[in-house]
């Protein structure tokens, strides 16, 4: 089955410490997407990534890095700078044509930092 | 810059009856989507219904429909015959017809009385 899958559901960490988030896709899109969502609030864009080794930044980039090695994987490194990570972070992909413009979710991964 | 904007934070609606939830954008693109996201309890984003721009007819997709005035900005959803399964959060999305980033609202949470 095509899909998107990230790991672990749950995640903890003690503060200073980077954590990387996994996000893997097997429908051959070209985009991919991080989201950060934060309880009763909409989705923020963190990075997204059109085409293989590029990558843009979002809107909340600061605190967080990504790599874009391969069109597969797109994974997210939350890092000590980042002032507030706990959160729900969602990954997303999308086909890069003008037919479309709809993103499928993976299931999510919770982030607790303490 | 884009914007999106639910005036909603939350709805209720019998089951079996119907509920429109708002939505309003900002753009100066004559060419995109818009989009209807519904997050349920379990956090998976699942599209609802899509829209294009250019196309005046209203989408539907089963028991949901959508009221979108070009116009006025403004893109509502409808479900009809609601059941407890709708219950979930609501996000309205606008996307350009590319992979570029899509912008979400802040979400509509939908709570569905027995």
């Amino acid at each position: 089955d095509g899909g998107i899958t990230q790991s672990p559901k749950y995640l903890f960490r003690k503060e200073g410490q980077n954590v990387t988030l996994s996000c893997e896709q097997n429908l051959n899109h070209d985009a991919m997407y991080w989201y950060r969502q934060d309880p009763g609030q909409g989705l923020r864009l963190i990075y997204y990534s059109q085409i293989v080794n590029d990558f843009q930044k979002g809107d909340i980039a600061e605190g967080y890095s990504v790599s874009r090695e391969k069109k597969e994987s797109f994974p997210l490194t939350v890092t000590s700078a980042q002032k507030n990570p706990t959160a729900f972070y969602l990954c997303a992909s999308s086909i890069a044509d003008r037919t479309s413009g709809e993103q499928y979710f993976g299931p999510g991964t919770r982030l607790t930092v303490t | 810059a884009q914007t999106v904007t639910q005036s909603q934070p939350e709805m209720s609606v019998q089951e079996a009856e119907t509920v429109t939830l708002s939505c309003t954008y900002d753009t100066s693109e004559s060419d995109y989507y818009l989009f209807w996201y519904k997050q349920p309890p379990s956090r998976q984003m699942i599209l609802v219904i899509r829209q294009e721009a250019y196309k005046q007819q209203n989408a539907t997709e089963n028991r949901f429909s959508v009221n979108f005035q070009k116009a006025a900005k403004s893109f509502s959803l409808k479900i009809s015959d609601s059941q407890l399964g709708d219950a979930a959060m609501y996000f309205c999305a606008y996307g350009k017809t590319s992979y570029d980033k899509v912008i979400f609202g802040p979400g509509t949470s939908l709570s569905v009385i027995p």
